[in-house]
């Protein structure tokens, strides 16, 4: 079945370097691939979205970008900011049953 | 627009009660899902439902888990006997177009 994996369990970063958590997936089919961000004590919430055209997504300096490749959909920021700490999610899906990742928590330091 | 609404936000039982769920998705979303998140853990789907239909309940546990969406819109998720390793916060999550998902609040169990 589809599978998604995130390596990194933990991030810790000073404020105003650039991120980067990876993302790949396994999939028979081409699925979308999402980026959800999770603070403490609040529900996921949609950050990023692959598109079907190649395109890159962008949100919050936030981006993302889908190699069919390498099955990877990494999130990318150039400058990390405090109140970027918190879970990221990659999910997975196919028009069916969605799987996430594990998780990457992101801990930015001043 | 009303977002994904879940009651109630917290419920702390002891082993062995039961427990119910409450879900109302955003208006106008076919498809609902049930997830379960341990504590430090990803979201893990449950049950999700097209409509009244259930879609895929492989991953629930269906001695002592059951859900309904019986008009398609509302949906309700139960716990019979529940049990410490069901400690966990529940998520409910609806979408238009069974790609995004859009997901409540959440509901945080504790089982003691």
């Amino acid at each position: 079945g589809d599978s998604v994996t995130q390596t990194e369990g933990l991030v810790t970063l000073t404020e105003g370097l650039p991120v980067m958590l990876n993302c790949t997936y396994q999939s028979t089919y081409s699925p979308f691939l999402f980026w959800y961000v999770q603070h403490l004590n609040e529900a996921p919430k949609l950050l990023l979205k692959s598109f079907t055209d190649n395109k890159r997504p962008e949100h919050q300096g936030f981006h993302a970008t889908l190699h069919k490749s390498s099955s990877s959909f990494h999130l990318q920021k150039s400058s990390a900011q405090l109140s970027d700490s918190a879970l990221y999610y990659c999910a997975a899906n196919n028009n069916n049953a969605p799987r996430f990742g594990a998780g990457t928590k992101l801990s930015v330091k001043p | 627009e009303a977002g994904v609404t879940q009651s109630p936000r917290y419920a702390v039982l002891q082993e062995g009660q039961a427990v119910s769920f409450w879900c109302d998705p955003i208006s106008g979303h076919d498809t609902l899902y049930w997830y379960q998140q341990p504590r430090d853990q990803g979201p893990q789907l449950l049950v999700y439902f097209r409509d009244e239909a259930v879609i895929d309940n492989s991953q629930l546990p269906s001695d002592r888990f059951s859900a309904v969406r019986p008009k398609g819109t509302n949906s309700t998720l139960k716990i019979q006997s529940a049990k410490q390793g069901d400690t966990a916060t529940y998520l409910c999550a609806s979408s238009p177009d069974r790609v995004e998902q859009y997901f409540g609040p959440g509901t945080r169990l504790t089982v003691l």
